[in-house]
């Protein structure tokens, strides 16, 4: 299995200020169409997951262009450019390349 | 709007069964790959298993295999997974999924599946 790993796993933030998440896979995640099937996901406390980010940068409908996601290959970032109140909680990344899918452990952001 | 709702969920004892559900709504369910994707408490997304459309393909985590059975009813827009000889490890909310061709777009509410004597 393709094994995801994040980085760091806690994150302290000050209101207002970048944030930034580090995701590495084990193995490439360029299908044989080209694509890169990178996703982070973002789940607030109490809450289900909900996707932000797919392919390695296209922002979901709804979430605000304050988030970003970048890479390829092995390595991607998601990036937060100044942190608000309510993203609060934990972020996911998963790759959707390879069988089975699989998830990173997660990193939990505070303020 | 997509919505999908989980249900029956609750708590059973090792070596049990329950079966779980998710209600789909807001898309063409028929023609949509569909997920299970579990979260133990305080832990973190373990994908469980997966349907294709017409239930022509199924694959599961090796920690599930031979225990629990993925199925759908189109006619009904609905999602099961059948959970047989559960054990503590099981226990966790199980989430239903909408595939996205690489990714989850759509995640339901979750039900909480405790095993515990």
């Amino acid at each position: 299995d393709v094994v995801m790993t994040q980085s760091p796993l806690s994150l302290p933030v000050t209101l207002g200020q970048p944030a930034s998440i580090s995701c590495r896979s084990s193995q490439s995640l360029v299908y044989s169409d080209g694509n890169t099937y990178l996703n982070w996901f973002q789940q607030r406390p109490g809450q289900s997951p909900g996707r932000l980010i797919y392919k390695v940068s296209n922002r979901d409908s709804g979430v605000p262009d304050r988030f970003s996601g970048s890479g390829s290959g092995t390595d991607f970032t998601l990036k937060i450019s100044r942190v608000e109140a309510e993203d609060v909680g934990v972020y996911y990344c998963m790759q959707g390349t390879h069988w089975p899918r699989t998830f990173g452990q997660g990193t939990k952001l505070e303020i | 709007e997509v919505q999908l709702v989980e249900s029956g969920g609750g708590l059973v004892q090792p070596g049990g069964s329950l079966r779980i559900s998710c209600a789909a709504s807001g898309f063409a369910f028929r023609s949509h790959m569909m997920h299970w994707v579990r979260q133990a408490p305080g832990k973190g997304l373990v994908w469980v298993s997966h349907i294709t459309t017409y239930g022509s393909e199924t694959a599961y985590a090796d920690s599930v295999k031979g225990r629990f059975t993925i199925s759908r009813d189109d006619a009904r827009n609905t999602l099961y997974l059948q959970m047989n000889s559960l054990r503590a490890e099981d226990s966790a909310v199980y989430f239903c999924t909408k595939d996205d061709y690489g990714s989850f777009d759509y995640w339901g509410q979750g039900t909480l599946v405790t095993v515990s004597s």
